[in-house]
């Protein structure tokens, strides 16, 4: 099971982009990462998932380097409502996904 | 499509007493996972159960249980309930397929339980 680290909380502004990185030094072959964003009293919602290189769709873009020991999760543009906490998570699926540990995540806070 | 569902919304139950907390995957998909996640603290794996079966179990006492039904939905039991206990209670399901790319969790809102 791959740990992952992540800063506990960021600030940005409105329009601005935010990048979250997420070390995972010891990600194994077969693990995936994939990214939740959680709102107070929900549940967590995907953003992304990767295995390497770069994943875009319409909400964010993942960035993996060659060596995959980390991730950066892109959010374009941030609005307030993107205030909530990002989690970065690594795993096989589907059996790791059972013992997966989503940590603390990052508190991200934007601001007008 | 529906989401990923789960009853009630909020419970509150007394100490000792015994909680049940349901969920109905999104149709379509045969293994559900429940965590909890403590006021503040991250989610914590509880329990895996695909096709019926219990495939894995989180550090949690016996004491936490749950079964999957025939049309894959399930129910989380905790038996002598302890103020402790008290968290929201997520419920997530997926699709297992051989080839992974693209599978993974999707949760539902929750229940909140709150023990007095």
């Amino acid at each position: 099971l791959a740990k992952t680290t992540q800063p506990i909380s960021m600030d940005s502004y409105e329009g601005q982009e935010v990048n979250i990185t997420c070390s995972h030094n010891n990600i194994a072959t077969n693990d995936y990462i994939t990214w939740y964003q959680q709102f107070p009293s929900q549940g967590p919602r995907f953003i992304i998932q990767g295995y390497k290189t770069k994943v875009t769709n319409e909400v964010a873009s993942l960035f993996i380097p060659a060596d995959r020991k980390s991730s950066t999760l892109s959010l374009p543009r941030v609005s307030l409502s993107d205030t909530a906490v990002y989690y970065c998570l690594v795993g096989e699926f589907p059996s790791g996904y059972s013992t997966l540990t989503f940590g603390k995540g990052t508190m991200l806070l934007v601001s007008p | 499509e529906a989401g990923v569902t789960q009853s009630p919304t909020h419970l509150i139950k007394t100490r000792g007493q015994q909680a049940t907390l349901r969920c109905s995957p999104i149709s379509g998909h045969t293994s559900v996972y429940w965590y909890q996640q403590a006021l503040g603290l991250g989610l914590q794996f509880l329990l895996w159960y695909d096709e019926g079966e219990e495939r894995n179990r989180g550090n949690f006492p016996p004491r936490f249980s749950g079964r999957q039904f025939p049309n894959y939905s399930s129910e989380l039991n905790v038996n002598a309930l302890e103020l402790e206990d008290s968290a929201l209670y997520l419920c997530a399901s997926s699709l297992v397929q051989g080839n992974p790319s693209g599978n993974t969790i999707y949760f539902g809102e929750g229940s909140w339980l709150t023990v007095v």
